[in-house]
């Protein structure tokens, strides 16, 4: 299957900085890619929606300004956590989609997440 | 508001077939779909449904019916592997135009010799 893959795969940085999370498509080119989190015994929460070369689309209740998306690319997404403190520490994933097939239907690869600590 | 529900806990035997239930309330359904996670893994993207009917794709279907704000996950012929918790997780319309995806909080699937 297609393969997505995130860096890096665990971090550990101050309150108070700022951390990049990559997400790219390695076989395949990604229209979409989704951002994720997850607290531990939790289940998912999808943060944004990011279309490449446009704005993403951020949910309900997730700041825009504090989670910054970037998708460039057809291949690379970025979530950047600004001014990160300890309540952000989650598992951060993302996941790229294929081209809707001539069935409608499309394909979604997750990356294998990112553990973000806030010390 | 929104809510989705689906049972905590399930147990079946290697070789049999399970059927995982998912219901919901939205106001305005745009998709449900289904991903599988093991234990401190990411997830993987099982089905998408947003038209009723079933949807097959090898040893897994998923099933709609948005009249009854119901889906399930069957899987056939469990393995071992498909111990996992299973996500159901409902897209939904809001108010200001844009969306909003509501997970459950997953079925563990313990699957036994």
């Amino acid at each position: 299957g297609a393969v997505v893959s995130q860096h890096p795969s665990r971090v550990i940085c101050k309150s108070g900085t700022s951390v990049k999370i990559e997400c790219r498509s390695l076989d395949f080119q990604a229209t979409t890619m989704f951002w994720y989190r997850q607290f531990p015994k939790q289940s998912l929460m999808l943060m944004a929606t990011s279309n490449e070369g446009s704005k993403a689309t951020y949910e309900q209740g997730v700041e825009k300004d504090k989670f910054l998306i970037n998708h460039a690319s057809l291949t690379l997404s970025t979530l950047t956590v600004t001014s990160a403190h300890p309540e952000d520490s989650s598992f951060y994933i993302c996941s790229a989609r294929t081209l809707f097939l001539a069935g409608g239907s499309a394909e979604q690869y997750f990356g294998p997440g990112t553990r973000l600590t806030v010390t | 508001g929104q809510n989705i529900d689906q049972p905590t806990e399930m147990t079946a035997t290697e070789g049999a077939i399970v059927q995982i239930n998912c219901t919901y309330q939205t106001s305005g359904f745009n998709g449900l779909f289904w991903y599988q996670q093991h234990a401190g893994e990411a997830p993987t993207f099982l089905s998408y449904n947003v038209l009723d009917g079933l949807e097959e794709k090898g040893r897994f279907s998923s099933f709609l019916s948005r009249s009854k704000g119901y889906s399930y996950l069957l899987l056939k012929e469990l393995q071992m592997k498909d111990s996992a918790s299973y996500l159901c997780a409902v897209r939904d319309r809001v108010d200001t135009g844009g969306f909003k995806t509501i997970f459950g909080a997953g079925t563990r699937l313990f699957v036994k010799a």
